[in-house]
């Protein structure tokens, strides 16, 4: 069974960029949510999607936006970059997204602004 | 705002011996998952506890769910060097199925286990 998937894997970007990120979920997981990780902030959660609709949102600003869509793939758009947005940005899925569900976490991808 | 409060950030040890690592919010949790994650990867689930006083034993280490579900411990016995990496605890409000949930996470406990 594959697991979850992001690409890409790394990414170096400008400030004032803009950046998409990919997830494909387990299959059969309807519900990926997305969660920021750094060094000095630990794990933050970003915003949860499931049947093409946002559910859940954490503490970010507008620039953070994403989409899920028919398939469950979803994406992770980030504008007007700027040196704190470097991050590892990591996907999770879950069936339902029910709490308690075990999440499934990606790789992450590894944004970098210079 | 839900927050877990995790201890010790750091720990560095030697092979053979214990340690245990703390959760603890002044929040109610409807369940608590332990995740551990090595350099370069995302974070595996260990395992899931949902009853208040649930304790799960996964082999060398012992997983205890506070009485009050607001804190848990992660004890690991006659620690490996393959046991090195990134223990994450994470909190998921309580929810309906169809409503969704977030997970909280603490700030990680970075084990280093000698050989």
């Amino acid at each position: 069974k594959a697991g979850v998937t992001q690409t890409p894997r790394y990414l170096i970007k400008t400030r004032g960029q803009q950046v998409t990120l990919s997830c494909s979920p387990i299959s059969g997981h309807r519900s990926v949510s997305w969660y920021q990780q750094t060094p000095g902030q630990g794990l933050q959660f970003l915003f949860e999607y499931f049947s093409e609709t946002q559910r859940n949102k954490g503490n970010f600003p507008g620039r953070f936006s994403g989409r899920q869509f028919s398939n469950s793939r979803s994406e992770m758009n980030v504008s007007t970059l700027e040196l704190g947005d470097s991050a590892l940005y990591l996907c999770a899925s879950s069936f339902t997204g029910g709490a308690g569900q075990p999440q499934h976490f990606g790789d992450g991808t590894r944004l970098s602004i210079l | 705002t839900q927050l877990l409060e995790q201890s010790p950030q750091f720990l560095s040890i030697q092979e053979g011996e214990n340690l245990t690592v703390y959760c603890n919010s002044s929040s109610v949790f409807s369940s608590l998952q332990w995740y551990r994650q090595e350099p370069g990867e995302g974070p595996v689930l260990l395992v899931t506890v949902v009853t208040g006083g649930e304790v799960k034993k996964l082999k060398r280490l012992t997983f205890q769910f506070g009485d009050a579900r607001k804190d848990s411990s992660l004890h690991i016995t006659a620690a490996q060097p393959g046991d090195t990496g990134l223990y994450l605890c994470a909190g998921a409000t309580r929810g309906k199925e169809t409503s969704g949930s977030r997970l909280t996470f603490g700030e990680g406990t970075q084990l280093t286990v000698n050989p």
